[in-house]
């Protein structure tokens, strides 16, 4: 069974600094992965989605990496503000076709 | 943008009651799904829906739920008969396929049984 671990569970740092998540799974027989934004008590956004073949992918200041074979993915947030105060989830689609979610890393950014 | 939409947006019900979490998928989406976050927990998989069948489903999906899709456009959840425990935030989300593609959530319905 796939599980998906996230750390830190929670991080808070000040304007500007740039923010890590990490990631990890233990069956690296996965399609794709896929990093989603969730705010108290709302639905989930899908910030990005990387294809199993992929290593990186970028949509303005998110970079998100994946070592498939290491099963394990950053989640990079160029120049912190406050608007990206959240919970950031990781969620991986393996052989069963289902999303395996982490329990998130909650970020505060404080201005 | 297309979105996926769920109604209501809170459903409040006594425990032994059916209730039914409606979505409507974004139109050219093939494959649907419900996934439920206990508060504080983790969210987990319940069931995919593909070509008006259930394509996966997870211990959790016993027989008191089912899925359906009524018409070309809704996707329902029905609990026949609620318990404490399935108090939890339920999200219904679509796919245009099924491992390659990104899925687009819903806002949620928030069950609380009393």
């Amino acid at each position: 069974k796939q599980e998906v671990t996230q750390i830190p569970a929670a991080l808070s740092v000040p304007e500007g600094e740039n923010l890590v998540l990490n990631c990890s799974f233990t069956d690296s027989a996965i399609y794709n992965l896929q990093w989603f934004r969730q705010d108290p008590g709302k639905g989930l956004t899908s910030l990005l989605l990387i294809q199993s073949s992929q290593r990186e992918q970028t949509s303005g200041r998110l970079n998100a990496s994946l070592d498939k074979s290491s099963g394990r993915s950053t989640l990079y947030i160029a120049a912190s503000q406050p608007g990206d105060s959240a919970t950031y989830l990781c969620a991986v689609i393996s052989n069963d076709y289902k999303l395996s979610f982490g329990a998130g890393t909650t970020v505060t950014v404080r201005a | 943008e297309p979105e996926v939409t769920q109604t209501p947006s809170h459903q409040v019900t006594q425990m032994g009651q059916e209730v039914i979490l409606r979505c409507v998928p974004i139109s050219n989406h093939l494959y649907f799904y419900w996934y439920r976050q206990i508060l504080g927990q983790k969210v987990e998989f319940l069931v995919s829906f593909y070509n008006n069948e259930i394509s996966e489903k997870s211990e959790i999906f016993d027989d008191q739920f089912s899925v359906e899709r009524p018409d070309g456009s809704n996707f329902t959840l029905k609990i026949r008969s609620t318990k404490l425990e399935d108090s939890a935030m339920y999200f219904c989300a679509s796919s245009p396929g099924l491992a390659a593609d990104t899925q687009y959530f819903g806002p949620g319905t928030r069950l609380t049984v009393l």
